[in-house]
Parts: structure tokens; C-alpha cells; sequence
């Protein structure tokens, strides 16, 4: 059983430009988190996505923005970046049934910007 | 105040030693989230409890919900232990909102 897969593992990019990173959940899951963690920092929470609409935001910019398609799967881009957007960008998915419990985190999009 | 502080920040032992990693946290939570992160590595979900203790291998983990704390335990340390361990309280279970504690790095010599 696959857990959480995230893509690209490594991404090297120009400030200004745009980015798409990718999370697939873990199966039976329908709850995609996405969380930045910074260099010798704590994951901060960027966003969750449940059914396919945007449920809570972090205390981040509008250059930041996600989707989710039927499938569960999300996305998460950033326009306009700057060299501090550079981080780690793992996915977390999730599912509020209790009797199957999981946040389960994928490994990360670590993404440069120069 | 941060809402999550985790105590001792860096943590060394000898292989072997009883490890103690103590959180404390002042949002109202529906869960806690113990968390372990290899250098340059995602992030492992070792557990996640709402009361009471776990256990998982050499991995123990309890809470007291009254005092708002909890503390990850490791018994017979060994260096692949080495990691850092995050302590990340959820609110609204069912579409949790984690907040991460700062994490303690904890190195096992052999």
C-alpha cells in the first residue's frame, strides 16, 4: 500500500518564476494538507484540501494556491517566487474516519529558488 | 509564548539510555501528534494519541490532557534512533490542523 507521494523530490528554480508541486494521498485517504518547512524550522500549514475545495488556510500569501481533483491527488503552486520561498514543501494526507485514522506525511518537494 | 514548546531542544545519550522527550502546549487539541524527521528526510508518524499512552517497539508516548503535556520515551537507545523528534498537537480532528512543536534533536552515540 503506497503511502503519500510527493513530485518532483528536488527542484531548482528562478526567482520570478512559477512552480507546481505535486502530492498524491495514501489510499483512503481524502484530506491533502501541504506544510513549508523551512530550513531549521518547524513545518508551518499552508493550506487543506478536502473534497476538492480549499477547507483552511495558513498564514500565507495569494501566491500560494492549491487544487485537488476527484481523485484526491493535489497540487500546490507558487507564483512570483522569491529566494525565501525556498524550502521543504511536504504533504500530508488524512482522513476524519476514525476507525482508519492516518496523517501520514510524504517526503517532500525541496525547493530551491535562486 | 509558542503554543508548542518541547523540551530538551538537542538531546546526546549514550546507546542504551532511557530517552525522555517532554511537549507542552496551550491550544485546545483533538489530538497529538508525535513525529520523527531523519536529516533531509520526510516526516514518520510514530504516533498519535488522545489520551492515556501508546506504545510501539521501544517507542512509548503519553499524554495528560488535563495538564496539557506530553513526552515521548525510548527505551534501549540506539544510534539509528538519532533523529529529530517533533511534537505537533492537532485541533479539529478530521481535517487536523497540525502546529508543530521546535523539535528535538537527538543524537545516540554507540
Amino acid at each position: 500500500d503506497a503511502g503519500v507521494t510527493q513530485s518532483p523530490t528536488h527542484l531548482i528554480k528562478t526567482r520570478g518564476q512559477q512552480v507546481t508541486l505535486r502530492c498524491s494521498p495514501k489510499s483512503g485517504h481524502d484530506t491533502v494538507s501541504w506544510y513549508q518547512q523551512a530550513l531549521g524550522q518547524g513545518p508551518q500549514f499552508i493550506f487543506q484540501y478536502y473534497e476538492e475545495e480549499e477547507r483552511q488556510r495558513g498564514n500565507f500569501p495569494d501566491r500560494f494556491s492549491g487544487h485537488q481533483f476527484p481523485n484526491y491527488s493535489s497540487e500546490l503552486n507558487v507564483n512570483a517566487l522569491l529566494l525565501g520561498d525556498s524550502a521543504l514543501y511536504l504533504c500530508a494526507s488524512s482522513t476524519p474516519d476514525r476507525e482508519d485514522y492516518g496523517y501520514t506525511f510524504g517526503s517532500g518537494t525541496r525547493l530551491t529558488v535562486v | 509564548k509558542n503554543e508548542v514548546e518541547q523540551s530538551p531542544q538537542n538531546l546526546t545519550a549514550q546507546e542504551g539510555e532511557f530517552i525522555t522527550i517532554n511537549c507542552s502546549y496551550s491550544v485546545g487539541i483533538s489530538a497529538l501528534h508525535w513525529l520523527q524527521q531523519h536529516p533531509g528526510g520526510g516526516i514518520v508518524s510514530l504516533f498519535m494519541l488522545s489520551s492515556g499512552k501508546k506504545k510501539h517497539g521501544r517507542l512509548i508516548a503519553t499524554i495528560n490532557i488535563q495538564e496539557k503535556h506530553s513526552s515521548l520515551h525510548i527505551t534501549a537507545s540506539h544510534p539509528r534512533d538519532s533523529a529529530v523528534y517533533i511534537c505537533a498537537p492537532g485541533i479539529n480532528f478530521g481535517n487536523e490542523k497540525l502546529t508543530f512543536g521546535t523539535g528535538t534533536r537527538l543524537t545516540i552515540i554507540p
